[in-house]
């Protein structure tokens, strides 16, 4: 069974970091790239972040980039996202998904996800 | 970026219904699009990949349409599990983005 687990959230200020895990069993990690996606409250979805499988290549919107960090540790079935410079705007449940492999590449689209961890950015 | 705007925002159907959702990218995505269901609380479960793909485990009440910038997403018979939020979503390009949703809401 595939289970994805994040951890990590909590209340932070503005200008804050935080970092945040996603510990993954049931399928092959290293096969598979990972993202990252928030949903603010009593919004829409949005993609923050992938990262291919073996880590080598990361993507991120303009909305964070520079800012968000994605990595994972193969060894221990982990996805991370540091994040820092905070800001009010980044309060949302953050979810990680899995993107799966398709030939050379992966497919983005997220066909397993996690339950969330809340951030909040709050003075 | 491309937008995605799915419309209705909001669709009040009976169970047993007929239920089309409609989803319009900005450009073209090609066949790169998927669907979503969210109930509340929960996380987003994959409905369709590619358009038309189902997901395993997904019923055959649930079908997608589609190509290059106008896709459906159809429940044949609206079941009373069916009732949540809808998101589209394309890989075609960078960033991979969502639509707004469509609640299907209990008429």
């Amino acid at each position: 069974e595939v289970q994805l687990v994040e951890s990590g959230g909590g209340m932070v200020q503005p200008g804050g970091s935080l970092r945040l895990s996603c510990e993954v069993s049931g399928f092959i990690f290293s096969s598979y790239a990972m993202s990252w996606v928030r949903q603010a409250p009593g919004k829409g979805l949005e993609w923050v972040s992938a990262i291919s499988g073996s880590g080598d290549n990361t993507y991120y919107p303009d909305s964070v980039k520079g800012r968000f960090t994605a990595s994972r540790d193969n060894s221990k079935n982990t996805l991370y996202l540091q994040m820092n410079s905070l800001r009010v705007e980044d309060t949302a449940l953050y979810y990680c998904a899995t993107n799966p492999p398709s030939g050379s590449g992966y497919y983005y689209y997220f066909d397993y996800w996690g339950q969330g961890t809340l951030v909040t950015v709050s003075s | 970026e491309i937008v995605l705007t799915q419309s209705p925002a909001t669709l009040f159907l009976s169970p047993g219904e007929r239920a089309t959702l409609s989803c319009r990218a900005s450009q073209s995505v090609s066949s790169y699009l998927a669907w979503y269901q969210q109930k509340p609380g929960q996380a987003p479960r994959l409905l369709i990949s590619e358009t038309s793909n189902r997901a395993t485990g997904i019923p055959a009440r649930f079908s997608g349409s589609g190509s290059g910038t106008d896709f459906t997403l159809t429940i044949s018979s609206l079941e009373p599990e069916d009732f949540a939020i809808y998101h589209c979503q394309q890989r075609r390009n960078w960033p991979v983005t969502f639509g707004g949703g469509t609640k299907v809401e209990i008429k």
